[in-house]
């Protein structure tokens, strides 16, 4: 199994729902990572998560919560969210966070917020 | 700060053609250098580089990085209307972790 698995690859949500988007791998990678593209932008780092713990926030807002129960499974539990937020969530793994051995995206999670 | 820097934004070329996409970069604590070619979903990768002059090939694409001047290209010989696509350069930067910085991307349309 080479791929990383985002689920559900769609999802409109009100601004006073909860939900979560679930990324999932079985490559034996120890790092994984959040993305958010806006249309038309490049992917913008959110979470990394190495060794299933949190090193990196990039100044996320707290209505994103990440969430690693095991090194096979990543979650963003979405709160609260604003229409702003409307984007394709993606989803990455690599073996162990230095890329070197390679980096895979998830097929994304097209949100949005209304 | 660190960035990364590719062009051109958009280019526009018939079936057959051949292009070169431009990624220029400033980091600190190089790591590597990958391209990635997005179309609807995912960006799909296609390469990773972190030697200089070292070509890497895969059918009709290829590309190489220059390290002391701090670019890398990718070629696409022969293209065809399914290469039409975004392709991004992204560049793994700093300590131990697997940071990306991505450009903004090079918006690829092939023209039958």
């Amino acid at each position: 199994d080479t791929e990383v698995t985002q689920t559900p690859k769609h999802l409109v949500m009100g601004m006073t729902n909860k939900k979560s988007l679930k990324c999932e791998q079985h490559m034996g990678h120890r790092a994984m990572y959040w993305y958010k593209q806006k249309a038309k932008k490049p992917p913008e780092l959110m979470f990394v998560y190495s060794y299933e713990k949190l090193s990196i926030n990039e100044s996320v807002p707290s209505r994103f919560s990440p969430e690693c129960p095991n090194s096979s499974l990543l979650n963003l539990h979405l709160h609260a969210l604003q229409p702003e937020d409307s984007a394709l969530y993606l989803c990455a793994s690599s073996q162990d966070g230095t890329v070197f051995y390679g980096y895979t995206f998830g097929s994304g999670t097209r949100l949005t917020v209304v | 700060e660190d960035k990364v820097v590719q062009s051109p934004l958009s280019l526009v070329v018939h079936e057959g053609d051949t292009v070169t996409l431009n990624c220029s970069y400033e980091v600190t604590n190089f790591r590597s250098l990958l391209w990635y070619k997005q179309e609807k979903k995912a960006p799909t990768f296609l390469f990773m580089l972190t030697s200089s002059g070292i070509e890497k090939k895969s059918g009709r694409l290829s590309s190489i990085l220059d390290k002391k001047e701090l670019f890398s290209i990718l070629n696409i010989t022969a293209t065809q209307t399914g290469d039409s696509a975004i392709y991004l350069c992204a560049v793994n930067y700093g300590g131990s972790q697997g940071n990306l910085i991505f450009g903004k991307g090079t918006k690829l349309s092939v023209k039958p």
